[in-house]
């Protein structure tokens, strides 16, 4: 099925544990993203993506690394996690004027 | 620094009226806005998307209209209904050469039977 496809969708982490959060698109579309939402909050963008080799900063970038090897993947890595980085997660993709395609997120928890 | 509220940011109302909700944006320099709808725990849904250059857009019971140079897009929800209870998410994209999507807080909407 065509989409955006993150995995895993739950993870617990203890505090300095470091993980990948993988994302997948099958639309050969140009731009992703990262974003992350916190309870009761909008969602605030991590890094994202204009095209395989190029990535850029958003709004909260501190504490995560991303890369974009390929168009299809983009994912987010989290190194010495910490409590503040427990939130959901989610990936998303769009291709020029269109609407933005969102996946299904990943909830994590940093205990 | 591009901002959006959302007003309100609960909302409830007996099933079957119309409702509005509410999204303003600090920067006018937008391409386009684009209501979203998130059900507990889950991921965003796409309702509308509205370029800059539109001044709404409609699908089924739902209409977004936007006022660009007043920073200004409702949703309009007719006839509503239980299933339609959701957080309802505004966000804008930025201006050529910003491809950021900023988004509102969200409007946690609750349509009693």
């Amino acid at each position: 099925n065509a989409g955006v496809t993150q995995t895993p969708k739950f993870r617990i982490l203890k505090i300095g544990q470091s993980m990948t959060l993988q994302c997948t698109q099958d639309m050969n579309h140009n731009y992703m993203y990262w974003y992350r939402q916190d309870p009761g909050m909008g969602l605030k963008l991590i890094y994202y993506s204009v095209g395989a080799g190029i990535t850029d900063k958003g709004e909260v970038p501190n504490g995560y690394n991303v890369s974009r090897s390929t168009t299809e993947d983009f994912p987010l890595r989290l190194e010495l996690a910490a409590p503040s980085q427990t939130s959901v997660y989610f990936c998303a993709s769009l291709a020029g004027p269109t609407s933005y395609t969102f996946g299904s997120g990943t909830r994590l928890t940093v205990v | 620094k591009q901002e959006v509220t959302q007003i309100p940011a609960a909302l409830s109302v007996p099933e079957g009226e119309n409702l509005v909700l509410n999204c303003s944006f600090t920067d006018s320099a937008i391409y386009n806005l684009q209501w979203f709808r998130q059900d507990p725990g889950k991921g965003l849904t796409s309702l509308l998307l509205i370029q800059s250059s539109q001044r709404e857009q409609t699908s089924g019971r739902l209409n977004a209209s936007l006022d660009k140079s007043s920073g200004r897009s409702t949703l309009y929800i007719a006839a509503s209904q239980p299933g339609d209870s959701a957080t309802y998410l505004c966000a804008v994209r930025g201006g050529f050469g910003n491809e950021k999507l900023t988004f509102g807080t969200g409007t946690r909407l609750t349509i009693i039977p």
